[in-house]
């Protein structure tokens, strides 16, 4: 059973249209980072949330934290062909050092 | 300021042998995890070093080993190659602070194949 359960695994849209992609666990995280990768490279981090129901606005991608920091979602309005990728989120629990615990994933494809 | 650079960035290598990856983290920084990523299972946690010292340990058996050196440069050493340890290796650093966020950057990873 994945600690961090990401949905939904593969999204395949048409330029723009909008998504979400939800993060869910039962653990709470002292913070959420989202990454975004692209084949045979390592992940780019998005953004990092550290505050319950924080919200944080990349240009057209919104991430929210949940309340009571378990899960997180990330919103893209009108997506475009270069939003195509494998997109990541990664909780990091409390005491637990460097150790990131990763979703499955969400590989996204944005269609011209 | 340069990101986490990897070496070698491709290797082959065949079942029994072992192989050492190399991770340089960005400046600053003294905390380097590595990960192992595959199709199946994703991105899974290996080991985290921090001032020299392995901080945490994911669920991976003893072939898989590391160390940091003083200037926080890191390698990761697996013996005994199994096809299954084909995977894409990670490392990332961050300033390796115990407050959260200390986010953690990546590097492009080393693709070993095992044949």
């Amino acid at each position: 059973t994945q600690l961090l359960e990401q949905s939904p695994q593969f999204l395949s849209i048409q330029e723009g249209e909008n998504l979400t992609v939800y993060c869910n666990s039962s653990s709470v995280f002292s913070s959420l980072q989202w990454y975004r990768q692209e084949p045979g490279e390592g992940p780019v981090l998005l953004v990092t949330v550290v505050t319950g129901g924080e919200v944080k606005k990349l240009k057209r991608l919104t991430f929210q934290f949940g309340d009571a920091r378990k899960d997180s979602s990330l919103h893209i309005t009108a997506a475009q062909p270069g939003d195509t990728g494998l997109y990541l989120c990664a909780g990091r629990l409390y005491n637990q050092g460097g150790k990131l615990i990763f979703g499955q994933g969400t590989e996204l494809s944005v269609k011209p | 300021k340069a990101g986490v650079t990897q070496t070698p960035r491709y290797l082959i290598k065949t079942r029994g042998q072992q192989v050492t990856l190399s991770c340089s983290p960005i400046s600053g920084h003294r905390s380097v995890s590595w990960y192992q990523q595959t199709p199946g299972q994703g991105l899974q946690f290996l080991f985290e070093y921090f001032s020299e010292t392995q901080r945490n340990k994911g669920n991976f058996p003893g072939r898989f080993s590391g160390r940091q050196f003083s200037n926080s440069r890191s390698e990761m050493n697996v013996s005994t190659l199994e096809l299954g340890d084909s995977a894409l290796y990670l490392c990332a650093s961050s300033l390796g602070g115990v407050l959260a966020p200390d986010t953690q950057y990546f590097g492009p990873g080393t693709r070993l194949t095992v044949l």
